[in-house]
């Protein structure tokens, strides 16, 4: 079975670029959730929908943060303007429900120059 | 804001030696989850446990729930290199916001041969 699907792997841009990370969440899952996690902060949880719906977004740390989910196969996490203390990994996990077990896509390693 | 507090945050051992590692808050939790991850991929589920007082084993690793559900506990036995990764707590639990989830800062494990 595909488990989560995260693209790109890794991403290098400069600041002030626009940042669009890509997630597929495990087919029949039903709660979504998006992590950054660097070595200072550890792992960060910054939205997390169910149902496609978006439930808790009180980790995002900006305005220049937008994540969607417009269906349940697919979910981006975009980033403008990007600035360089943006630079983390950028997880996705999914799950049946809420609460339950979260399986977790390999991660977006960003770059902001 | 809910803390999850995991202690040690580092662990340095030579394979054999056995650990312990803690998951301590202030809140009650529904159910709590421990992760390990490994470089360069996702954190993956070990165990889930939601009963108070609980103890789960998995092979030379036992998990224990708290009576009141506000702590837990890894235990590894005879520790080998393999078990060398990041140690994740994360708990669920209801607040007046709806369902609230908090990771640990975790804990970083590395065992010498």
């Amino acid at each position: 079975d595909a488990g989560v699907i995260q693209s790109p792997r890794h991403e290098v841009t400069e600041m002030g670029q626009e940042v669009t990370l890509r997630c597929k969440p495990i087919s029949g899952h039903n709660s979504l959730f998006w992590y950054r996690q660097t070595m200072m902060r550890g792992l960060e949880l910054l939205i997390y929908f169910n149902n496609n719906v978006p439930i808790d977004d009180s980790g995002m740390p900006e305005d220049r943060f937008s994540a969607k989910m417009p269906n349940a196969s697919f979910s981006t996490l975009k980033i403008q303007p990007s600035e360089p203390r943006d630079s983390a990994v950028y997880f996705c996990a999914s799950s049946f429900f809420l609460a339950q077990p979260q399986h977790f896509g390999d991660g977006t390693r960003l770059s902001i120059l | 804001t809910q803390l999850l507090e995991q202690s040690p945050q580092f662990l340095s051992i030579q394979e054999g030696e056995n650990l312990t590692v803690y998951c301590n808050s202030s809140s009650v939790f529904s159910s709590l989850q421990w992760y390990r991850q490994e470089p360069g991929e996702g954190p993956v589920l070990l165990v889930t446990v939601v009963t108070g007082g609980e103890v789960k084993k998995l092979k030379r690793l036992t998990f224990q729930f708290g009576d009141a559900r506000k702590d837990s506990s890894l235990h590894i036995t005879a520790a080998q290199p393999g078990d060398t990764g990041l140690y994740l707590c994360a708990g669920w639990s209801l607040g007046n916001a709806g369902n609230m989830l908090t990771f640990g800062g975790g804990t970083r494990l590395m065992v010498k041969p």
